[in-house]
């Protein structure tokens, strides 16, 4: 089946450290993005890339990096400048006019 | 994008409509008016989307005002499963990611 994989579903770090998150997607849609959602929020856009090697911030891309040197994979690195990381990550992907298709979201918890 | 409002909260009992509204009073001509629907600690999933007449899909209504300043998504027969946050999303067609996911409704279906 087709889909999006964000791993891991939980993941722990101290203060001070990056920390990188993975997604990846085998629909072959050419647009990704990463959004973080806060308890009883919506979802913010924190980058978002719509084709290999060119990425666009979002509306919080501050304390956050990106890369998409292939199309089927769009790291999200957390950085010790982001000072609030504690949060649930979302990635989606697209293809031209559709809907967006989302990952079931990494479980940051940063200590 | 346009913004959206939404009530922040709404009850249904089991088997019956569940109309969910949606105000966008500022939303452009070439906006489509998206709904996705997020079941907790999940990524969220499309449900539907149009732009000025009324549409419908396997799971939901979408009916859109005449001015298209407001919108109602109707779930038909609501179950259990169907306990969710519910967003409504204004944006153009080609821009999808960049569309701003407001508190959503959170709509709790009951026996």
């Amino acid at each position: 089946d087709g889909g999006i994989t964000q791993s891991p579903k939980y993941l722990f770090r101290k203060e001070g450290q990056n920390v990188t998150l993975s997604c990846e997607q085998n629909l072959n849609h050419d647009a990704m993005y990463w959004y973080r959602q806060d308890p009883g929020q919506g979802l913010r856009l924190i980058y978002y890339s719509q084709i290999v090697n060119d990425f666009q911030k979002g509306d919080i891309a501050e304390g956050y990096s990106v890369s998409r040197e292939k199309k089927e994979s769009f790291p999200l690195t957390v950085t010790s400048a982001q000072k609030n990381p504690t949060a649930f990550y979302l990635c989606a992907s697209n293809t031209g006019l559709s809907p967006l298709h989302f990952g079931n979201g990494t479980r940051l918890t940063v200590t | 994008d346009a913004k959206t409002t939404q009530p922040p909260s709404m009850d249904c009992a089991e088997g019956r409509a569940a109309n969910l509204p949606c105000n966008h009073s500022t939303i452009s001509g070439n906006e489509y008016v998206y709904w996705y629907r997020q079941i907790h600690s999940q990524g969220p999933q499309y449900i539907i989307h149009g732009l000025k007449n009324n549409e419908t899909n396997e799971m939901a209504s979408l009916i859109i005002t005449e001015d298209r300043k407001s919108s109602t998504l109707i779930l038909p027969h609501a179950t259990l499963r169907d306990t969710a946050v519910y967003y409504c999303i204004v944006r153009v067609e080609t821009n999808a990611g960049k569309s701003t996911f407001g508190d959503g409704t959170t709509l709790t279906v009951k026996p």
